[in-house]
């Protein structure tokens, strides 16, 4: 079956540009998530969506940084104004529910570099 | 402040002999970890998790250690084959914390197996 899919797979941006990031979770699976990387870091945790809903946004790194997902289906992550600190490895996910033990999957996420 | 901390950044063994992968965690609300395994230009893939209520999980050639008083996990891969040759992450969460949706990740370690 088909896996989690993001769009684009690299986006390359000038300083003080908006950029989307779109993407298409596992049909049927309610929980999607948006990681990052860094270079040389590890994934760092952004937002989650619970249906439409995103009870925790604590991990937006600022205020530029938006989410949104509709029809609980696929979302997109919004960066305004970006800036060179925000290159990074944007990584999407999603599972079944929230149950204990409920499997993140990952997609193949999207490279942003700004320039 | 690293709260899954993975220290080697990489690791080389020989086909057929064991590899060990190791991940230190400080938060005590842990008690659900994960290892993902990840090839270039891929997302992360799920391998192998483990619950803080079982010290061992066994999946085929790869078994994932618990030890809660150490605060340490680590994963067996035996034998070791160059297809194991990826980078892998260590995660946890915080399942009775109210944070399941939360995957912490650790830096990684590159794993390669030479033929």
């Amino acid at each position: 079956g088909a896996g989690v899919s993001q769009s684009p797979s690299n986006k390359v941006t000038e300083k003080g540009k908006d950029v989307e990031l779109r993407c298409d979770p596992i049909s049927g699976h309610t929980a999607l998530y948006w990681y990052r990387q860094s270079l040389g870091q590890g994934l760092e945790f952004l937002i989650y969506f619970q249906g439409n809903s995103a009870p925790d946004k604590s991990g937006l790194p600022s205020d530029r940084f938006s989410a949104e997902r509709t029809g609980g289906s696929v979302s997109t992550l919004t960066i305004q104004r970006t800036q060179q600190e925000d290159s990074a490895v944007y990584l999407c996910a999603s599972s079944h529910g929230l149950a204990f033990g409920d499997t993140q999957y990952f997609g193949p996420g999207t490279r942003l570099t700004v320039l | 402040d690293q709260q899954v901390k993975q220290n080697s950044p990489s690791l080389s063994v020989q086909e057929g002999r064991i590899s060990i992968l190791n991940c230190d965690y400080t938060n005590s609300m842990f008690d659900y970890f994960l290892w993902y395994k990840k090839y270039p230009a891929e997302g992360p893939t799920f391998l192998i998790s483990i619950s803080s209520i079982k010290d061992k999980n066994e999946d085929g050639r790869f078994t994932v250690f618990l030890n809660k008083s150490a605060k340490h996990l680590s994963l067996h891969i035996v034998p070791s084959q160059p297809g194991d040759s990826a980078v892998y992450f260590c995660a946890a969460s915080a399942e009775r914390g109210g944070s399941n949706y939360k995957l912490t990740f650790g830096k990684g370690t590159l794993l390669t197996v030479n033929p």
